[in-house]
């Protein structure tokens, strides 16, 4: 899915400091979606975006924050407040379409650590 | 809350064997089941899907069925390859949200 890129691969952050992961797409979805994956786990979603200036809490949203200002961004800003924020980040995105649900379609990843 | 559930977490299988995973989801109203494969540190890829208003669906080695009674949905991979090792991922939803399952870890032994 080269229509959706994350930035940056990997990514280290150290105590007390926010760090933000970008989410680009050029497939002209509506919505976007940021997941967390740890090893052995299904994704877990943090937040989503049905359309620009609107996003809605998933189910692990606390210590993190999105915007979304534009069609094509969505990018996501782990806070000081996240105790634990080692793990892999998705995001994805979902075109409208015909006939209903349509799939997500993922980007490459941006794996966090803890300095 | 929703949810989805995903067995075995683990699967291991001679070259050319079949593999099914089953997984079974809580929201009555989820429409739309998805599967993806995600091999190690890549991301995750739709390899077939289906909506609530067909009861199977097949695509080569891949086939998905469907059981909205029961609420359970399975994945089948015939003549299974080495390149057929990886995790594979259910999923469930309606509008366009999916809650995912935890993951089975497919290996294919030559």
């Amino acid at each position: 899915d080269g229509g959706i890129t994350q930035s940056p691969k990997y990514l280290f952050r150290k105590e007390g400091q926010n760090v933000t992961l970008s989410c680009e797409q050029n497939l002209n979805h509506d919505a976007m979606y940021w997941y967390r994956q740890d090893p052995g786990q299904g994704l877990r979603l943090i937040y989503y975006s049905q359309i620009v200036n609107d996003f809605q809490k998933g189910d692990i949203a606390e210590g993190y924050s999105v915007s979304r200002e534009k069609k094509e961004s969505f990018p996501l800003t782990v806070t000081s407040a996240q105790k634990n924020p080692t793990a892999f980040y998705l995001c994805a995105s979902r075109g409208q379409g015909k006939g209903g649900n349509q799939p997500q379609h993922f980007g490459d990843g941006t794996r966090l650590s803890i300095l | 809350g929703e949810n989805v559930e995903q067995h075995p977490s683990t699967l291991s299988v001679q070259e050319g064997d079949s593999a099914v995973i089953k997984c079974t989801y809580s929201d009555s109203a989820s429409n739309y089941f998805p599967w993806y494969k995600q091999e190690l540190g890549k991301r995750p890829q739709l390899i077939i899907d289906i909506r609530s208003n067909v009861g199977e669906k097949k695509d080569q080695r891949i086939a998905v069925t469907l059981n909205k009674t029961a609420k359970h949905f399975s994945l089948h991979i015939t003549e299974t390859q080495p390149e057929d090792s990886a995790v594979y991922f259910c999923a469930g939803g309606s509008q366009g949200n999916l809650i995912f399952g935890k993951g089975t870890k497919l290996s294919v032994k030559p």
